[in-house]
């Protein structure tokens, strides 16, 4: 067990909604980063938060967002979905730079 | 962009023989290099890493070896065992950066 919550762990939606994908870090990490993996690629960074502010950008589309609350969860919104954003999307935190990463198991999204 | 390569994307070693997984990067910039394992249905999970003040870092059966010059690295698992069948993600870091980059992963299957 790794420590990080992802919450839900599979979603199902049309094209054109917006859902919202949950993380909570490990106790006491501060940063929190989100990846995407679609079918068979690797994991492609999105966006890292560190203790509620955006540290750094990836290749995450104008039709996503996130943000890292004060109790240190954070929230990855994907909005005007298409049938390509179905993917597994990760949540990992760390305790800082040269910290490895810890993941969570990941949300699976059908687009449909 | 492809910053962190792994080119293999499949390797199948007999039980007891020795795993090579190999990793090349392009940005000169990394200086902190991980290696992750991924079972199914589970998130990555840290195995070993090593900085570039290194060429070798060892830990049980996980060797990771680095050649900056060559921007390469590789991951040694001696002896292999069937429990070691599972995707294997490199990944890299540079110290102004807070993002990490992973490779597409190579998928080894240890057979009995």
């Amino acid at each position: 067990d790794s420590g990080v919550t992802q919450t839900p762990k599979h979603l199902i939606t049309a094209t054109g909604q917006r859902v919202t994908l949950r993380c909570s870090p490990r106790s006491g990490d501060l940063s929190v980063y989100w990846y995407q993996q679609s079918l068979d690629q690797g994991l492609q960074f999105l966006i890292q938060y560190y203790n509620g502010e955006e540290r750094a950008k990836g290749n995450i589309l104008e039709r996503f967002s996130a943000q890292q609350f004060p109790d240190l969860h954070s929230e990855l919104n994907l909005s005007s979905l298409e049938l390509g954003d179905s993917a597994l999307y990760f949540c990992a935190s760390s305790g800082g730079l040269r910290s490895p990463l810890h993941f969570g198991n990941g949300t699976r999204l059908t687009v449909t | 962009d492809q910053q962190v390569k792994q080119n293999s994307p499949s390797l199948s070693v007999q039980e007891g023989r020795i795993s090579i997984l190999n990793c090349d990067y392009t940005n000169s910039m990394f200086d902190y290099f991980l290696w992750y394992k991924k079972y199914p249905a589970e998130g990555p999970t840290f195995l070993i890493s090593i900085s570039s003040i290194k060429d070798k870092n060892e830990d049980g059966r996980f060797t990771v070896f680095l050649n900056k010059s060559a921007k390469h690295l590789s991951l040694h698992i001696v002896p292999s065992q069937p429990g070691d069948s599972a995707v294997y993600f490199c990944a890299a870091s540079a110290r102004s950066e807070d993002d990490m980059r992973f490779g597409a992963g190579t998928r080894l299957t240890v057979k009995p």
